[in-house]
C-alpha cells in the first residue's frame, strides 16, 4: 500500500504567477482535503474533494482552486501569487467512511517572491 | 477568540519525563478529537483519534477529551529523544458526505534532551 505523494518538493515562484501543486492519494482513499500551513502555524483547511466534486471550502479566495481526477489523485492550483501564499501545502487523503481520518503526504514548499 | 488555542511552547523536558500538551476549543460542533506529530520540514503524522470524551491510551500515548470543559490533552509517558517534533491538535465537527474538515491548533514544539 502506498502513501500519499505530492509533486513537486519545492517551488519558487514570482508575485502575480500562477502555481499547479500535485497529490497521488493512498490507495483505496476517495477523498482529498488541502491544507496551506504557514512557518509557526497550524495547517489551515482550503478545500476537499471527495467523488470529484468539491465538497467543502474554508477561508481562502476563489484565485484557490482544484480538482479531483477518476483516479482520486488531485490538483491545486492558485493563481495570482502574493507573498504571503508562500507555506507548506499539505494534501491529505482519506476513505470517506464513518470515523475515518486523513493521512497526510509530505507537502511542497511554495517560495514566492 | 480563535476556535483552536494551543500553547506553541516552546517545551523542552529531560529523557523520561512525562509530558502533557494541551489544546482548548470554543465551537461546541466539534466531535473528532486527533493528536498528530510533525517532524521539521515534514507532514504531519497521526498519532491517536477519539471520537468521544474520556481516555485513549496506545502504548507510551494517552489522549485525553473532556467535551464539557471543551479540553483535549495528550501525555506521554517516559519520553525519548526520538519524540522531539511538533505536536499539533486537530478536531472537526460531524461531516455531511466526504471527510472530516480539520481544526488545527498551532502546534506544541517539544524537545526531549537525552
Amino acid at each position: 500500500e502506498t502513501g500519499v505523494t505530492q509533486s513537486p518538493t519545492h517551488l519558487i515562484k514570482t508575485r502575480g504567477q500562477q502555481v499547479t501543486l500535485r497529490c497521488s492519494s493512498q490507495s483505496g482513499h476517495n477523498t482529498v482535503s488541502w491544507y496551506q500551513q504557514a512557518l509557526g502555524q497550524g495547517p489551515q483547511f482550503i478545500f476537499q474533494y471527495y467523488r470529484e466534486e468539491e465538497n467543502g471550502r474554508g477561508n481562502f479566495p476563489p484565485r484557490f482552486s482544484g480538482l479531483q481526477f477518476p483516479n482520486y489523485s488531485s490538483e491545486l492550483n492558485v493563481n495570482a501569487l502574493e507573498l504571503d501564499d508562500s507555506a507548506l501545502y499539505l494534501c491529505a487523503s482519506s476513505l470517506a467512511v464513518s470515523q475515518e481520518t486523513q493521512y497526510f503526504g509530505p507537502g511542497t514548499r511554495l517560495l514566492v517572491l | 477568540q480563535k476556535e483552536v488555542e494551543q500553547d506553541p511552547g516552546p517545551l523542552s523536558v529531560p529523557e523520561g519525563a512525562i509530558v502533557s500538551l494541551n489544546c482548548t476549543y470554543s465551537n461546541s460542533a466539534f466531535q473528532y478529537f486527533m493528536w498528530y506529530r510533525q517532524y521539521s520540514r515534514k507532514g504531519p503524522e497521526l498519532l491517536m483519534y477519539t471520537y468521544s470524551s474520556g481516555n485513549k491510551e496506545d502504548g507510551r500515548f494517552t489522549a485525553q477529551v473532556d467535551k464539557s470543559s471543551k479540553y483535549i490533552s495528550l501525555f506521554i509517558r517516559d519520553s525519548q529523544p526520538s519524540d522531539s517534533a511538533t505536536y499539533l491538535c486537530a478536531m472537526s465537527p460531524i461531516t455531511q458526505g466526504g471527510s472530516e474538515k480539520l481544526v488545527f491548533g498551532k502546534g506544541t514544539k517539544l524537545t526531549v534532551n537525552p
